[in-house]
């Protein structure tokens, strides 16, 4: 069965600094995945993704996400935090079939402090 | 362009009432389309998914029923609401075919009382 998990409900972070926020996963067979982020009452967005190719995966807003195959691992990650980027993060992972089912995490609350 | 609509945006029912929620896309055919509930500003629980038209895969049981009457429609209904139904209802879809991102919808927030 499919699987992602985010660790952290919530990451703190100071306006400038790099952030990390981690996502785990678990499917059978190669998995894609998927970055989403959430504004206050609204539907979710797309920021990345990953199907196959190069590991490092560069999305909307300056974010980023690298693929670790050993690690089952899928961690967001940018540079250089702004407090725009405050929000709620999703990570998801489905399997092969074009109609598998798109399973999210839990989310992690980022937020940016001036 | 692709769009997705979902009414209303706000619902607020009494227990044991009926409820019907809709969800329609624009610019796309022959999608995959999805239910979601998100309580409390969390988690998405994936409540029903639609490859075509008439076929509805449920993910958890419970009172609530899908239905996919056109292509591009996707309603979400319950014959007696419960208070555990209160959520944010988000409907998504994907191209069918492919392996690609989700769009969602604004979203519903419907509050049982």
């Amino acid at each position: 069965a499919q699987s992602v998990a985010q660790p952290e409900d919530q990451v703190n972070v100071a306006e400038g600094n790099p952030l990390t926020v981690k996502c785990t996963y678990s499917v059978s067979g190669n998995p894609y995945l998927f970055w989403y982020v959430q504004y206050p009452n609204r539907g979710l967005q797309f920021l990345l993704k990953y199907i196959t190719g190069d590991n490092l995966v560069k999305g909307s807003y300056g974010f980023e996400a690298e693929f670790n195959k050993s690690q089952t691992s899928f961690h967001l990650k940018k540079p250089s935090a702004l407090v725009s980027d405050s929000a709620l993060y999703f990570c998801a992972v489905s399997g092969w079939s074009s109609a598998s089912k798109i399973i999210f995490g839990s989310g992690t609350r980022l937020s940016i402090r001036p | 362009s692709q769009t997705i609509h979902q009414w209303p945006a706000t619902l607020v029912q009494p227990v044991g009432s009926p409820l019907s929620l809709e969800c329609t896309v624009e610019g796309t055919s022959n999608p995959n389309l999805y239910w979601y509930r998100q309580a409390a500003g969390r988690g998405l629980q994936l409540l029903f998914y639609s490859v075509g038209i008439g076929q509805i895969s449920s993910e958890v049981p419970q009172n609530l029923s899908a239905s996919r009457p056109q292509d591009r429609q996707f309603i979400l209904s319950s014959k007696k609401l419960l208070l555990s139904d209160s959520g944010f209802y988000l409907c998504a879809w994907v191209t069918s075919g492919g392996i690609n991102e989700q769009f969602f919808g604004p979203g519903t927030r419907l509050t049982v009382l």
